[in-house]
């Protein structure tokens, strides 16, 4: 079962522009993770945000938490072509230790 | 390059065929993950093993077995295969015990088809 939900399955925006993406989650959770997989390539990590967290900067990324909506967001700043790729959140499940993912969100980067 | 290791990349073999696919971890990590990822069902988290001991399961399988061995090394065995088996199959490792509470590092993924 999936328990965060990308929103939305598909993006596609001109190189320069943000790309903003979605998750949403069902019940508590202790971090959530965004991870990229470029295609039917292994998936890379690209950051974690703890539940205590609001927001997470990494170069380009940027996250933020609402634990009271249980929803994450992942922007992308100035998008490169090489940005393009299939983006997933990941969230524990329950009380579980278990990492389960969501569909994901197809990004294209359109030179 | 993750620092994952897994074999073979492709793999193609008939119904009811049985096959194992292998995995090495990161130096020094001590959990393992199998996940297995289809267009219909997305990435669907199959076991854990953490040094040795089966630590979580999830969908997987009675058809399917996995094991960690001392060395740390992971094998997943996926036997009477049906068509609807055909899918990439990825190992992760990470140091922690818990899936949840850190990064996992994934593998480039084995791509069994089924014919």
């Amino acid at each position: 079962s999936q328990q965060g939900e990308e929103d939305p399955q598909a993006l596609s925006i001109q190189e320069g522009e943000n790309a903003t993406m979605n998750c949403s989650y069902k019940t508590s959770i202790n971090n959530l993770q965004w991870y990229r997989q470029n295609s039917g390539r292994g998936l890379v990590h690209l950051i974690l945000i703890r539940s205590n967290e609001r927001e997470k900067h990494s170069g380009r990324l940027r996250v933020t938490l609402d634990t009271s909506k249980k929803s994450s967001s992942l922007l992308i700043t100035a998008s490169r072509a090489a940005d393009t790729a299939s983006y997933f959140c990941a969230t524990g499940q329950g009380g579980s230790e278990k990492l389960v993912f969501g569909k994901g969100t197809k990004l294209t980067v359109n030179p | 390059d993750s620092g994952v290791t897994q074999t073979p990349k492709h793999l193609i073999t008939a119904t009811g065929q049985r096959v194992t696919l292998r995995c090495s971890p990161r130096s020094g990590d001590l959990s393992v993950y199998w996940y297995q990822q289809s267009l219909d069902q997305g990435l669907q988290f199959l076991i854990q093993y953490y040094n040795g001991e089966e630590r979580a399961k999830g969908n997987i399988l009675e058809r399917f077995s996995a094991q960690q061995f001392p060395d740390l090394h992971s094998e997943l065995n996926l036997s009477s295969l049906e068509l609807g088996d055909s899918a990439l199959y990825f190992c992760a490792s990470s140091v922690s015990a818990g899936a949840n509470t850190g990064e996992l590092f994934f593998g480039e993924g084995s791509r069994l088809t089924v014919l």
